[in-house]
């Protein structure tokens, strides 16, 4: 079975550009996460879809920050524009949907530098 | 929201000792508690976890434990190994308000375990 995939691995941009990130999950996990996660600590949630619904975007910096899940599969993360705080690891993972599927399979991550 | 504490922050053991990794969470209404490890330049891999119906899980060389009241869940490794050097993260995870399986979960800052040979 394939795991999440990610891409791009690494992205340098300078301050205020705007990036994207892609993500797809494993095939037929309705649930998707985007997670950030700064140096030194765990990954803090950012946007939660089920299906191509969001969930869960109480943590998202809207203002910088967006997200979307067309055709409920494959899910981008962008952020315009960028601040030097957002250098972080950018986590996507899936999950089944619902019951007791709770577990979260991860991708390798895309690493953001912001100078 | 939930708020998880982990400890300690870096651990160093003999290859062959044993590594105890301990966590705790802030809401009694989390019920579900994954252990995570992370390789460097890698995603987070679940290696285990456990539900709030269940004290104490073990797969191999691996064991976590959970005490409800008391609010806090250990992870517990046997007979390290150099291939066990990795950071450990706990996690702890709060249905939604809708009562829904899928609520977010939330990580602890991390362990390094380092294991010598």
């Amino acid at each position: 079975e394939a795991g999440v995939a990610q891409s791009p691995r690494y992205k340098i941009i300078e301050k205020r550009q705007s990036v994207a990130f892609w993500c797809n999950p494993i095939s037929g996990h309705a649930t998707l996460y985007w997670y950030q996660q700064i140096l030194g600590q765990g990954p803090k949630l950012l946007i939660q879809f089920q299906n191509n619904g969001v969930v869960d975007d109480s943590q998202l910096p809207k203002d910088r920050f967006s997200a979307e899940r067309l055709k409920g599969v494959d899910s981008t993360l962008k952020i315009q524009p960028a601040k030097l705080e957002d250098s972080a690891v950018y986590l996507c993972a899936s999950s089944p949907r619902g019951g007791d599927y709770y577990e979260q399979y991860f991708g390798p991550g895309t690493r953001l530098t912001v100078t | 929201g939930e708020n998880v504490e982990q400890h300690p922050s870096t651990l160093s053991v003999q290859e062959g000792d044993s590594a105890v990794i301990k966590c705790t969470y802030s809401d009694s209404a989390s019920n579900y508690f994954p252990w995570y490890k992370q390789e460097l330049g890698k995603g987070p891999q679940l290696i285990i976890d456990i539900r709030s119906n269940v004290g104490e899980k073990k797969d191999q060389r691996i064991a976590v434990t959970l005490n409800k009241t008391a609010k806090h869940f250990s992870l517990h490794i046997t007979e390290t190994q150099p291939e066990d050097s990795a950071v450990y993260f706990c996690a702890a995870s709060t249905p939604d308000l809708m009562g829904s399986t899928l609520g977010r979960l939330y990580f602890g800052r991390g362990t390094q375990l380092t294991v010598w040979p």
